[in-house]
């Protein structure tokens, strides 16, 4: 099925340990991106990828590593968890067109204990 | 990108049409209004977007005033499930680089009947 899935879709880890979110979409669009979701800060920017092995920082990236050796995935990793970390991750994606909408993942709950 | 104000929240009668405005008054002449919704627990959904003249779709319509400092989503006939926070974004289309997206607080939508 088309469309862009994220998984796990729950996940709890704990401080230090290393966890990779990871993202997936059927469309071949060319950019994706991590957002986390936090009470009060609504979405933020981790990281996004204007294409494969092409990405960049965005709002809040300390913590966070990403990689894009395909066009179709875009994993997140944690390198060392904390609880800070603690969050809901969106993954989406958008085709570079002049229909630049974008389509998010459902997200990926990770709790750091 | 340009910064946006929206209401905290706003309530809605099933089957009225819910007008959600947003203010955005250092708007740029290449800057467009995006409109995106989150019903909870899911991700970001894409509703709708232009950049001086109304748009409509099979979702809602985009009115900008003239001076494109501010603008409305309506949904012309909410239902229970149009319950969801509602964002106006405002940014460059295709700037050359990733398309992102600065999501703000949004306006949360209470539909009821």
């Amino acid at each position: 099925d088309a469309g862009i899935t994220q998984s796990p879709r729950y996940k709890i880890t704990e401080t230090g340990r290393q966890v990779t979110l990871m993202c997936h979409q059927t469309w071949s669009h060319s950019y994706m991106f991590w957002y986390r979701q936090d009470l009060g800060h609504g979405l933020r920017l981790i990281y996004y990828s204007a294409a494969a092995d092409i990405t960049d920082k965005g709002e809040v990236p300390d913590g966070y590593v990403v990689s894009r050796s395909k066009t179709e995935n875009f994993p997140l990793t944690l390198e060392s968890a904390t609880r800070s970390q603690t969050s809901v991750y969106f993954c989406a994606s958008t085709a570079r067109t002049d229909n630049t909408e974008a389509f998010f993942g459902q997200g990926t709950r990770l709790t750091v204990v | 990108d340009a910064k946006t104000t929206q209401p905290p929240s706003m309530d809605c009668a099933e089957g009225r049409a819910a007008n959600l405005p947003c203010n955005h008054s250092t708007i740029s002449g290449n800057e467009y209004v995006y409109w995106y919704r989150q019903i909870h627990s899911q991700g970001p959904q894409y509703i709708i977007h232009g950049l001086k003249n109304n748009e409509t779709n099979e979702m809602a319509s985009l009115i900008i005033t003239e001076d494109r400092k501010s603008s409305t989503l309506i949904l012309p006939h909410a239902t229970l499930r149009d319950t969801a926070v509602y964002y106006c974004i405002v940014r460059v289309k295709n700037t050359g680089t990733a398309s992102k997206l600065t999501f703000g607080t949004g306006t949360r939508l209470q539909v009821t009947l």
